[in-house]
């Protein structure tokens, strides 16, 4: 069965510093990866995926994710933060190969805090 | 595009009432998943539909739980006999099954059991 792990659960980040937020998945098959951010009170939203390709995707809100497939991870990254990107970040993952993993399931997440 | 809608946003219960929570996808969409959420966790998988079929339903899920979706559009999660621990944000979230598949989510039902 598939699996996602998000192995922090907050990430401090001054403002204007890099960012990365870690995920590592599991998965039968080839995976789609997926990070959507959840601001206070607000739904889930997209933010971008891997399905094939080059492995540095880019996504929403100057975002970008690199997918490692001998490390099984999709690590969220961001050259320079905000104090807007404060929010808690969801990886997901979804199990290419169909079958019985072909639904989509999520990390714990993290909650990033970028410091002013 | 309207959006995902659920309703209602919020209802309250006591400990062993049955509720039923309604989600309406996008139109053209023809999967549709639903999510539980705690505060501050990640969305936990419920179960899915594909069209009207029900594809899987989670392990972890009690017989109280049920969900349809009859003719493939709009999607009811009734939970019976409701118990403290079913307090949780009921997700509803729905895509188009294709290589880029991209989940849309409503904003949810918050269920409190007292």
């Amino acid at each position: 069965a598939q699996s996602v792990a998000q192995p922090e659960d907050q990430v401090n980040v001054a403002e204007g510093n890099p960012l990365t937020v870690k995920c590592t998945y599991s998965v039968s098959g080839n995976p789609y990866l997926f990070w959507y951010v959840q601001y206070p009170n607000r739904g889930l939203q997209f933010l971008l995926k891997y399905i094939t390709g080059d492995n540095l995707v880019k996504g929403s809100y100057g975002f970008e994710a690199e997918f490692n497939k001998s490390q099984t991870s999709f690590h969220l990254k961001k050259p320079s933060a905000l104090v807007s990107d404060s929010a808690l970040y969801f990886c997901a993952v979804r199990d290419m190969r169909g079958g019985r993993d072909d639904k989509i399931i999520f990390g714990k997440g993290t909650r990033l805090h970028i410091l002013p | 595009d309207t959006g995902v809608s659920q309703d209602p946003r919020h209802k309250i219960t006591k400990r062993g009432q049955n509720v039923t929570f309604r989600c309406d996808p996008i139109s053209e969409h023809n999967r549709l998943y639903w999510y539980r959420q705690t505060l501050g966790q990640g969305p936990e998988f419920l179960t899915y539909f594909q069209n009207e079929a029900q594809l899987e339903k989670s392990r972890l899920l009690s017989d109280r739980f049920s969900a349809e979706r009859p003719k493939g559009s709009f999607s009811t999660l009734e939970i019976q006999r409701t118990e403290q621990g079913d307090s949780a944000m009921y997700l509803c979230a729905s895509s188009i099954r294709d290589r880029e598949e991209k989940l849309f989510f409503g904003s949810g039902t918050q269920l409190s059991v007292l």
